[in-house]
């Protein structure tokens, strides 16, 4: 099915630095959603964006809806253990209920 | 955030059993309920999607008749994989979207099946 392009996919950093990551789209998303995902977990909404240009903040994290409509990115600051996990965005287009994923950015933290 | 509980979180059950899986939304009504199927290091796949007191619509390549799936209610949904196989082993999840909060969506914790 339709996917996201979701980069990096993977990221290994140390601990305090920050963070980015970005998915981008063929097609026009009215919704961004990022989310994190641990092991063995179901995925936790951390951001949602609804309007073009929406810059939203949640502690640490901070997420951008993209002027075209079809790119988001997240950024983590001063990054710490626990943010270790796989991050994954969703896109939602006008009048859809299904969602579409990223493939995912897996962080990993060295102490 | 909504407040899903989906179990069991772990199961495994042998070849040619039944198992099923439940989804709860406690704070809210799911007019519908989407399932997913994620395999390890993968993004989550959808394979269905049902709205309350309706059948379930399925995603190309999954079979219906193999992953059954009930909306009886607006805050339970069932996922039953019918005669379970080896290659049926994967991470399973609920996410249940209310008809006024269909721009959010939350998920269940997630069902893990091996089969053997």
């Amino acid at each position: 099915g339709q996917q996201l392009n979701q980069s990096p996919q993977s990221m290994f950093i140390q601990e305090g630095e920050d963070v980015s990551m970005n998915c981008t789209s063929s097609s026009i998303f009215n919704t961004w959603l990022w989310y994190k995902q641990d092991p063995g977990e179901g995925p936790v909404l951390l951001i949602a964006l609804y309007k073009a240009g929406e810059l939203t903040s949640n502690g640490r994290l901070t997420a951008q809806f993209g002027i075209t409509r079809k790119d988001s990115f997240l950024n983590i600051s001063a990054s710490i253990p626990s943010d270790v996990g796989i991050y994954f965005c969703a896109g939602r287009s006008r009048g859809a209920q299904k969602l579409v994923f990223g493939q995912g950015t897996r962080l990993t933290i060295n102490p | 955030g909504a407040v899903v509980s989906q179990h069991p979180s772990r199961v495994i059950c042998k070849s040619g059993t039944s198992v099923k899986i439940e989804c709860r939304s406690l704070d809210f009504q799911a007019t519908t309920m989407f399932w997913y199927r994620q395999f390890p290091k993968q993004s989550l796949m959808l394979m269905a999607t049902s709205n309350e007191g309706s059948k379930a619509t399925y995603e190309q390549g999954v079979e219906k008749d193999k992953f059954l799936i009930n909306h009886a209610s607006l805050t339970l949904s069932t996922l039953t994989v019918t005669s379970a196989h080896p290659e049926d082993s994967s991470f399973y999840i609920c996410s249940p979207i209310s008809g006024d909060r269909v721009t959010e969506a939350f998920f269940g914790q997630g069902t893990r099946l091996t089969v053997v």
